[in-house]
């Protein structure tokens, strides 16, 4: 199976606003609606922080967007602040042999 | 409070075998369908297998298919995943999760497998 890709780090100073992509193939974004993203400390698990393209559960800052355009989604942090410092991981149902897949991941820096 | 706890992992020589499970509370787990996804040291999250809430239906990634069996009991809230003929590549922290809206938002604090002869 093929994993999504994303840029493997992305830096930020505080206060200022990120993106992080995430690219798949058309089996993987098109059929669905269903990109998703967490948020993982070292050594901790998974934390969902976006669901459905652009949907936050609750108790998830609004300093956390998502969207998607075609074969790409994207993660957009506001207001950069030390604590966003972890890792992001994007995932999407896809329709290939592989039901469900992850995204490479990407290493957010506060500067 | 819901909550998903990982046990079972350890140390096993290459060509062993292991039985992880996921003790499910805080929801109602007989209806629920659950994920196992894994995560090696240093890389990053790898989907492992799926399966619905009566068993019925059951999905694998390619690289366990054969090897990997997961499996759920409803009835003491626990999800399973049976892992054969380890090999160095399956070293990995696991976690169950729950599925939620395509995504999965309850997690498991995760059980360390280690493959090492």
């Amino acid at each position: 199976q093929s994993a999504l890709t994303q840029p493997a780090s992305v830096s930020g100073s505080p206060g200022q606003s990120i993106t992080i992509s995430c690219s798949g193939t058309s089996r993987d974004f098109t059929d669905y609606d269903s990109v998703s993203w967490y948020q993982q400390y070292p050594g901790k698990a998974p934390k969902l922080m976006i669901y459905e393209v652009s949907n936050r559960p609750s108790g998830v800052s609004n300093r956390f967007s998502g969207s998607k355009s075609g074969n790409t989604a994207s993660l957009t942090i506001s207001g950069l602040q030390a604590e966003d410092e972890a890792e992001y991981y994007c995932s999407s149902y896809s329709s290939s042999s592989t039901p469900f897949v992850f995204g490479t991941g990407t290493k957010v820096t506060v500067l | 409070e819901v909550k998903l706890v990982e046990s079972g992992g350890g140390l096993v020589q290459p060509g062993g075998s292991l039985r992880l499970s996921c003790a499910a509370s805080g929801f109602t787990f007989s209806t629920e369908p659950m994920h196992w996804v894994r995560q090696a040291p240093g890389k990053g999250l790898e989907w492992v297998s799926y399966i619905s809430s009566t068993s019925r239906t059951i999905y694998y990634a390619d690289s366990v298919k054969g090897r990997y069996t997961i499996s759920r009991d409803n009835v003491k809230n626990s999800l399973y995943l049976q892992i054969n003929s380890l090999r160095d590549e399956d070293t990995a922290v696991f976690y169950c999760a729950r599925p939620h809206s395509n995504a999965m938002d309850v997690w498991g604090q995760g059980t360390t497998v280690t493959v090492s002869s």
